[in-house]
């Protein structure tokens, strides 16, 4: 099946800092990839839609100046948190689309101090 | 708005035995379904999707059915076994006319006891 990875999986980070997250597809392209922020025992909630060679498209209620999302290739999106606090503390999944079906990567876990 | 809801967060059942669960879906745009498995701290699995022009789709141990007049399917696993054991999530989709954006539900946690 199609394999989708995320780097780095897990990253303790101080506030203020920032963070990149990788998102790659390893055996197909991918024009569109998603990433999606889960709390704890709560559903996956989408953040945004990243189109390659274009701007990200986001959901209400996310800040783009916060969560930059950069989709460079069709292999490769990035999320990057800007100036992390504790509150952007969560899980980060990406997913890959192929025909109908997304291809999840194993998430990121990010902790800020 | 909640368009894809999983009413119940939890379900136990004993290893061999059925595990039926539910999703029901409120926008009448979505035409294309899906279940995924997931375990803590990891991506989600695909398990089987259906379309709307089918009512049922198997794939092994995995069965879902569609009813679109109720706008609801189900997931069945027969039979269940430990390693199923996580939380499942069921997912909506409206195609190409929603950027192929998927709608979660909240997820059921699935127990199988030996």
């Amino acid at each position: 099946g199609a394999v989708v990875s995320q780097h780095p999986s897990r990253v303790i980070c101080k506030s203020g800092t920032s963070v990149k997250i990788e998102c790659r597809s390893l055996d197909f392209q991918a024009t569109t990839m998603f990433w999606y922020r889960q709390f704890p025992k709560q559903s996956l909630m989408l953040m945004a839609t990243s189109n390659e060679g274009s701007k990200a498209t986001y959901e209400q209620g996310v800040e783009k100046d916060k969560f930059l999302i950069n989709h460079a290739s069709l292999t490769l999106s990035t999320l990057t948190v800007t100036s992390a606090h504790p509150e952007d503390s969560s899980f980060y999944i990406c997913s890959a689309r192929f025909y109908n079906e997304q291809f999840f990567g194993p998430g990121t876990r990010l902790t800020v101090l | 708005d909640q368009q894809v809801k999983q009413n119940s967060p939890s379900l136990s059942v004993q290893e061999g035995r059925i595990s039926i669960l539910n999703c029901d879906y409120t926008n009448s745009m979505f035409d294309y379904f899906l279940w995924y498995k997931k375990y803590p701290a990891e991506g989600p699995t695909f398990l089987i999707s259906i379309s709307s022009i089918k009512d049922k789709n198997e794939d092994g141990r995995f069965t879902v059915f569609l009813n679109k007049s109720a706008k609801h399917l189900s997931l069945h696993i027969v039979p269940s076994q430990p390693g199923d054991s996580a939380v499942y999530f069921c997912a909506a989709s409206a195609g190409f006319s929603n950027d192929y954006k998927l709608s979660f539900g909240a997820g059921t946690t699935v127990t199988v006891r030996a």
